[in-house]
């Protein structure tokens, strides 16, 4: 299938430090988008890269994307306890015509101790 | 303030009883999705709708309903046909049903359904 799979499926570090977290995916893509959810929450979208890009910043927040190895990474810099969430990565499938279909992964937990 | 409601946050369903799950949105989108997540899971897509009056089956549409009839609302109903519905669900909508669009989805904050 095309689902973008998270790594690693927990991480646990301390405030301050950086986390990074991966998506692998299988077929082409038009972009990738990263999501943050809090428990019991909606997802709440962080930031897009398209295909034709490499690298995106936004905030303490910095993707980049490797069409040739199918993966993308999120770093998170100085993390603080509120970052504590789970991230998931959705792909789009490389189609401008195709419906707006994103395939999650199963999420990276992200536990940011104070 | 723009966003999308969904309700009720908590929802009970006895044996054989159909449930509605309401979502609402006053962002103007066309598109708007149903995903269910389970526990440690993503998400999985139930139904979509690309503009009003339309929608298409998912990839788990069974034992789903859906309807369009107001561009701001896509209502899903649990039928007594789905045997496992305890779930979390989530609703979502975004300005673009195109992929070439390039446009992210905005969500609700779910409704858990549970089986009594």
């Amino acid at each position: 299938s095309q689902q973008g799979e998270e790594d690693p499926q927990a991480l646990s570090i301390q405030e301050g430090e950086n986390a990074t977290m991966n998506c692998s995916y299988k077929t082409s893509i038009n972009n990738l988008q990263w999501y943050r959810q809090n428990s019991g929450r909606g997802l709440v979208h962080l930031i897009l890269i398209r295909s034709n890009e490499r690298e995106k910043h936004s905030g303490r927040l910095r993707v980049t994307l490797d069409t040739s190895k199918k993966s993308s990474s999120l770093l998170i810099t100085a993390s603080r306890a509120a970052d504590t969430a789970s991230y998931f990565c959705a792909t789009a499938l490389d189609n401008s015509y195709n419906f707006n279909k994103f395939y999650f992964g199963s999420g990276t937990k992200l536990n940011v101790k104070p | 303030d723009g966003g999308i409601t969904q309700s009720p946050k908590y929802l009970f369903r006895k044996e054989g009883q159909n449930v509605t799950l309401s979502c609402e949105q006053n962002l103007n989108h066309d598109a708007m999705y149903w995903y269910r997540q389970d526990p440690g899971q993503g998400l999985r897509l139930i139904y979509y709708s690309q503009i009003v009056n339309d929608f298409q089956k998912g990839d788990i549409a069974e034992g789903y309903s859906v309807s369009r009839e107001k561009k701001e609302s896509f209502p899903l109903t649990v039928t007594s046909a789905q045997k496992n519905p305890t779930a979390f669900y989530l609703c979502a909508s975004s300005i673009s049903h195109l992929a070439g669009d390039n446009q992210p989805q905005h969500f609700g904050d779910g409704t858990r359904l549970s089986i009594l």
